[in-house]
């Protein structure tokens, strides 16, 4: 059974920093892209970032370039989204999703977390 | 990279047939065959429903099918049934090797 487990969510200052992660189990971890979408409070699905089963291709949505870095440790079958320079319309709950084309990106997840919570706060 | 079209709400009776709309344009929709939908109940995380225009994951009923005619995916839900009451999301590959998602669709089981 595919298990994604984010945490690291928690209430930050406008400007400050957070480091989410993303435990993964019952699959081939390092076989896979992975990506990270966000949904703001009442408000529709976004997404993030995406990065190859690798590590070594990132992809990022314009409104985050710059400011989060994605990264993976598949040794430890954990994914990584280091957020700087936080916003307050970066406040949202952060899903850790599976792609579902295997290590390539080409959109598209499968399994998804159940969330991170996200606060960014003056 | 702007949002996919869907429609904010669409509503049936049980046993009915819904159908919601997905307009991207040919960066996304109308380029690729890399359109998934999701279901998402209050709460809870977002469901894979369809992936790459037409297919269903396994344990998915038969009653949702996806299809695609040039910029605009489609989802039809037939027999509606009360469990089927979600907010429904589409989402495309793009051209710039991003994801973009519509806007949502809330469907209700009158």
């Amino acid at each position: 059974e595919v298990q994604l487990l984010e945490s690291g969510g928690g209430l930050v200052q406008l400007g400050g920093s957070l480091r989410l992660s993303c435990a993964a189990s019952g699959f081939t971890f390092s076989g896979y892209a992975m990506s990270w979408v966000r949904q703001a409070p009442g408000k529709g699905l976004e997404w993030v970032s995406a990065i190859s089963s690798s590590g070594g291709n990132t992809y990022y949505a314009d409104s985050v370039k710059g400011r989060f870095t994605m990264s993976r440790d598949n040794s430890k079958n954990t994914l990584y989204l280091q957020m700087n320079s936080l916003r307050a319309e970066d406040t949202a709950l952060y899903y850790c999703a599976k792609g579902s084309h295997g290590s390539d990106w080409f959109g598209g997840v499968d399994y998804w977390g159940q969330g991170t919570l996200v606060t960014v706060s003056s | 990279q702007s949002a996919l079209t869907q429609p904010a709400s669409v509503s049936g009776s049980p046993g009915q047939s819904i159908t919601i709309s997905c307009t991207g344009t040919s960066s996304d929709v109308g380029g690729y065959n890399y359109v998934s939908w999701y279901q998402q109940q209050p709460g809870k995380a977002p469901k894979l429903m369809i992936y790459d225009v037409t297919y269903r994951p396994s344990g998915v009923s038969n009653r949702f099918a996806g299809s695609k005619s040039g910029n605009t995916a489609s989802l039809t839900i037939s027999g509606l049934q009360g469990e089927d009451e979600a907010d429904y999301y589409c989402s495309s590959y793009t051209s710039s090797s991003s994801l973009v998602f519509g806007g949502g669709t809330k469907v209700t089981v009158l």
